[in-house]
């Protein structure tokens, strides 16, 4: 069992809005910032949303995140068929003194 | 380019002991906090164990806390995890990862390695 609560499913069709939540507590999510990874079959996790909303460089502004109290989302504006893939929600918690992962949410495009 | 090439990855029988090696380049490694990241087979990911930028802190995810050892060597530029008294839910995919920002206790990883595939089985 994952310490952040994300649903392990999520779809939609090219072109529309997708948004993934993150469920955590006051010791993980509502102290630190949050990040999402996208993973791609076979590939390693990348970083797509850093400290909450800020997209690193090179991710489509497709992507965007947001953070509310013990809870964080990942939406996709415009869904594209390269967006199917695995995406993680992760938080540093300050009461285990480690990094918490959620369980990942599979996007598939239908 | 960032790059990070993790090594050390076998097939080990429950209760020996490997050593996991990473080596950086493309960024000054001594500037950045590195982590070790685990994704069993089909599984998703864990967080195993991070060192800030000059080894002064580090942390470990319960499940290996006594049995895994990170270290870094600036000169070589290259990240370490020892791994001991190995047990079969240690079988997992490790992943060499930067971080954002100079201290350990930060869930920020920008870059990542391909990954070393560790298989603990009798």
């Amino acid at each position: 069992q994952s310490v952040l609560t994300q649903p392990p499913s999520a779809s939609g069709t090219p072109g529309q809005r997708v948004t993934i939540s993150c469920s955590g507590s006051g010791s993980n999510i509502g102290s630190n910032p949050v990040n999402w990874y996208q993973q791609l079959p076979g590939s390693a996790p990348k970083l797509v949303m850093q400290s909450n909303d800020q997209r690193p460089s090179g991710v489509p502004g497709r992507f965007s995140g947001s953070k509310s109290g013990t809870s964080a989302s990942l939406a996709i504006n415009g869904l594209q068929s390269e967006d199917e893939a695995d995406y993680y929600c992760a938080a540093w918690d300050d009461r285990l003194n480690g990094g918490v992962f959620g369980g990942g949410t599979k996007v598939t495009v239908l | 380019d960032v790059l990070l090439v993790e090594s050390g990855g076998d097939l080990v029988q429950p209760g020996r002991s490997l050593r996991l090696s990473c080596e950086a380049s493309g960024f000054i490694f001594d500037d950045y906090a590195m982590h070790w990241v685990r994704q069993a087979p089909g599984k998703g990911l864990e967080w195993v164990s991070s060192i800030s930028y000059n080894s002064g802190s580090t942390g470990y995810a319960a499940s290996v806390k006594g049995r895994f050892t990170i270290s870094r060597d600036k000169a070589k530029n290259f990240l370490y995890l020892q791994m001991n008294s190995l047990r079969p839910e240690d079988t997992a995919f490790y992943y060499c990862v930067k971080g954002y920002s100079l201290s350990y206790s930060s869930s920020s990883f920008d870059f990542w390695g391909q990954g070393t595939l560790v298989t603990v089985s009798s």
